[in-house]
C-alpha cells in the first residue's frame, strides 16, 4: 500500500493563480481532511470529508474548495493564490473517524509570491 | 480557534531521561490523539484514548486523560535521541458528526545524547 500519497511536493504561485493539491489514499479509508500548517500555529483544519460526495468546512476554509467524488481521491483547490497561502499542506485519512488515528501524506510546500 | 493547547511549547532533555508533554482542550471530547512530525516530514499516530479512559500505555509512551480538567499529558520514558520531535495533541469533540479532527500547537521536544 502506497497510503496518502500527495502531489506535488513544492509548488510555487504567483498571486492570483489557481491549482490543485492532489491527495490520494489506496486503503479504502472514509474520512479524509486537509490541513495546512504555519509556524507557531500548529496544524489547522481547512476541510473535511466523511465520505464521497460529503464535504465539510474545518477552521480556515476560505479560499478553498473540495470535492470529493470517490472514496481514494480529495482534491484542494486554491481559487486565487495569496501570500496568506503560503504554507505546507497536509492532507490525512483515516478509516472510521480517527478511531484508529489518521495517516497523514508527506506534504505540499507551497509558495505564493 | 485551537481546542487542543500544548505545554511547554519547547522541551530539551538528556537522553534517558522522561519527557512530559500537556495538552489542554475546550470542549467535550470523544477522544483525544497524540502524533510525532519529524522536521520536514508528515505526521504519525503515537495513541488515542478515548473519553471512557483515564490512562493508556503503549511502549515507552502514557498517556493519561482528565476529563474533568480537560486535559492530558504525554509522557516518554527512557527518551532517545531519536524521540526529538515535534508532538501534537489532537481531539475529536463529541458534538460534530465526524472527520473532525483539531490540533494543538504542539510541543517541540528535543533529546540530546
Amino acid at each position: 500500500n502506497a497510503g496518502v500519497t500527495q502531489t506535488p511536493k513544492f509548488q510555487v504561485l504567483k498571486t492570483g493563480q489557481s491549482m490543485t493539491l492532489q491527495c490520494a489514499q489506496d486503503m479504502n479509508h472514509e474520512y479524509m481532511s486537509w490541513y495546512r500548517q504555519d509556524p507557531g500555529m500548529g496544524l489547522r483544519l481547512i476541510h473535511y470529508s466523511v465520505g464521497a460526495g460529503i464535504t465539510d468546512q474545518g477552521e480556515v476554509p476560505n479560499g478553498y474548495n473540495v470535492s470529493r467524488s470517490t472514496t481514494e481521491d480529495f482534491p484542494l483547490r486554491l481559487l486565487s493564490a495569496a501570500p496568506s497561502q503560503t504554507s505546507v499542506y497536509f492532507c490525512a485519512s483515516s478509516y472510521n473517524d480517527g478511531q484508529g488515528g489518521y495517516t497523514f501524506g508527506s506534504g505540499t510546500r507551497l509558495t505564493v509570491v | 480557534s485551537q481546542q487542543g493547547e500544548e505545554d511547554p511549547q519547547a522541551l530539551s532533555i538528556q537522553e534517558g531521561e522522561n519527557a512530559t508533554m500537556n495538552c489542554s482542550y475546550k470542549t467535550s471530547i470523544n477522544n483525544l490523539q497524540w502524533y510525532r512530525q519529524n522536521s520536514g516530514r508528515g505526521l504519525v499516530h503515537l495513541i488515542l484514548i478515548r473519553s471512557n479512559e483515564r490512562e493508556k500505555h503503549s511502549g515507552r509512551l502514557r498517556v493519561t486523560l482528565d476529563t474533568s480538567k480537560k486535559s492530558s499529558s504525554l509522557l516518554i520514558t527512557a527518551s532517545r535521541a531519536a524521540d526529538t520531535a515535534s508532538y501534537f495533541c489532537a481531539t475529536r469533540a463529541v458534538y460534530n458528526q465526524g472527520g473532525k479532527l483539531i490540533f494543538g500547537q504542539g510541543t517541540e521536544l528535543s533529546v540530546k545524547p
